[in-house]
């Protein structure tokens, strides 16, 4: 049972546009939701958080949005870059404050920022 | 089916120390990621091991290193340890490079 569903495996923008993944949780104690970046060559990164209590975190380019009664998240990246070009990956725990070890992944989506 | 386990589940050692932890993947995954999460960080990537070789390393000293064996389980070595080493150390697996499973960690306390 996927708990965390990313439904698009992959997103193509234009550089300059904004680029927005989404994720679904089904899992109503979740109360802290992650993104994650992952390079091929590398591991997933962490990228920013949000906690149940906000709808909404803001860091420079890159905003999650946090919709409980739909249990949604996205993530807004504008403007978009090439350097953004990677997988993205919505994470979601209960309790820890997020710690890594009881997060909850989603199956990942592919973004490629086309110059 | 058993997921990442990692041990020791807790480590103390003192500064000057090396350290060695240990991951075993989920059966059937070759790769290989090792992690530190200091308190109040994120992950920061450490090292990738796929097929028994070390695919790249974080920014991290070189006292940082590690090794895969031939039954895809792996080794972090931490040598001359440092106060600030003292972090959550995951081990992760995948196969197909995109779904990503954790172990629990092994806590590292440097006194």
């Amino acid at each position: 049972d996927q708990q965390v569903k990313q439904n698009s495996p992959s997103l193509s923008v234009q550089e300059g546009r904004i680029s927005i993944l989404n994720c679904d949780y089904t899992n109503s104690m979740f109360d802290y939701f992650l993104w994650y970046k992952k390079y091929p060559a590398e591991g997933p990164t962490f990228l920013i958080s949000i906690s149940s209590i906000k709808d909404k975190n803001e860091d420079g380019r890159f905003t999650v949005f946090l919709n409980k009664s739909a249990k949604h998240l996205s993530l807004h990246i504008v403007p978009s870059q090439p350097g953004d070009s990677a997988v993205y990956f919505c994470a979601a725990s209960v309790g820890n404050g997020g710690a890594t070890n009881k997060l909850i992944f989603g199956t990942g989506t592919l973004l490629a920022v086309q110059p | 089916e058993a997921g990442v386990t990692q041990s020791p589940t807790h480590l103390i050692k003192t500064r000057g120390q090396q350290a060695t932890l240990r991951c075993s993947p989920i059966s059937g995954h070759t790769s290989v990621y090792w992690y530190q999460q200091a308190l109040g960080l994120g992950l920061q990537f450490l090292l990738w091991y796929d097929e028994g070789e070390e695919r790249n390393r974080g920014n991290f000293p070189p006292r940082f290193s590690g090794r895969q064996f031939p039954n895809y389980s792996s080794e972090l070595n931490v040598n001359a340890l440092e106060l600030e080493d003292s972090a959550l150390y995951l081990c992760a697996s995948t196969h197909s490079g995109n779904t990503i499973y954790f172990g629990e960690g092994s806590w590292l306390t440097v006194v």
